[in-house]
């Protein structure tokens, strides 16, 4: 059984401040990292897929980081806006495709004016 | 938004009944695969289909069954409904043979309620 787990479970945060979270998963027979952003009643949306030991990934405010060795991930949302409340999900494969995914229960991030 | 999507948005069984959900994948997509949200937790891979076949399954019970269209539309099917099974079925579409960097393209989900 593969356990994905990420902290913190809820993050409340002013707009402007800058955040991060943490996505651990098993460092062995790693395959990739997924992030998901889910805003409420909306569907899941992909930010980023990371496959290689030290990838940094960067999608306008957010970035993300990786490293497989000691098996965790960074989320990094700078200057965060009230449009980036949501759930930030991360999810790894289990086999080697990645339409068979174990997800982590997610980070539910509020920003506030 | 996706392009992927699902219906009914809510639905509301009683213990023993029977329910379908439906999800029209993306266009050009192959593989579809389902998820269960429970409260508080993290989606679950349910299974998935790939041409219409069942192409891995998680761990849950035969109860839970699945079809795929040629159109690569599908269904989830849920036999003798239990109190747990209370959350939102999250639908997925994507390309089988594009390997771990696939993207998958969610639905916005059809919240199940079992009383």
């Amino acid at each position: 059984i593969l356990n994905v787990e990420q902290s913190p479970q809820s993050l409340h945060v002013q707009e402007g401040d800058s955040t991060n979270f943490t996505c651990s998963f098993p460092s062995s027979n790693f395959y990739a990292l997924h992030w998901y952003r889910w805003e409420t009643a909306k569907s899941p949306e992909a930010l980023f897929v990371m496959t290689l030991n030290g990838d940094e990934k960067k999608k306008g405010r957010i970035s993300a980081t990786l490293n497989t060795k000691e098996g965790y991930s960074y989320l990094y949302i700078k200057g965060s806006q009230p449009e980036d409340s949501a759930t930030y999900l991360c999810a790894f494969p289990l086999t080697g495709t990645a339409s068979k995914l174990t997800f982590g229960t997610g980070t539910r991030l509020q920003v506030t004016l | 938004e996706t392009g992927v999507t699902q219906s009914p948005t809510h639905l509301i069984k009683t213990r023993g009944q029977q329910v379908t959900l439906r999800c029209s994948s993306q266009s050009g997509h192959n593989t579809v695969s389902w998820y269960q949200q429970a409260l508080g937790q993290g989606p679950q891979f349910i299974f998935q289909y790939y041409r219409e076949e069942e192409n891995g399954r998680g761990n849950f019970p035969p109860r839970f069954s699945g079809l795929q269209f040629p159109n690569y539309s599908s269904e989830l099917n849920v036999n003798a409904l239990e109190l747990d099974d209370s959350a939102l079925y999250l639908c997925a579409s994507s390309h089988l043979l594009a390997g771990v960097r696939d993207t998958q393209y969610f639905g916005p989900g059809t919240r199940l309620t079992v009383l």
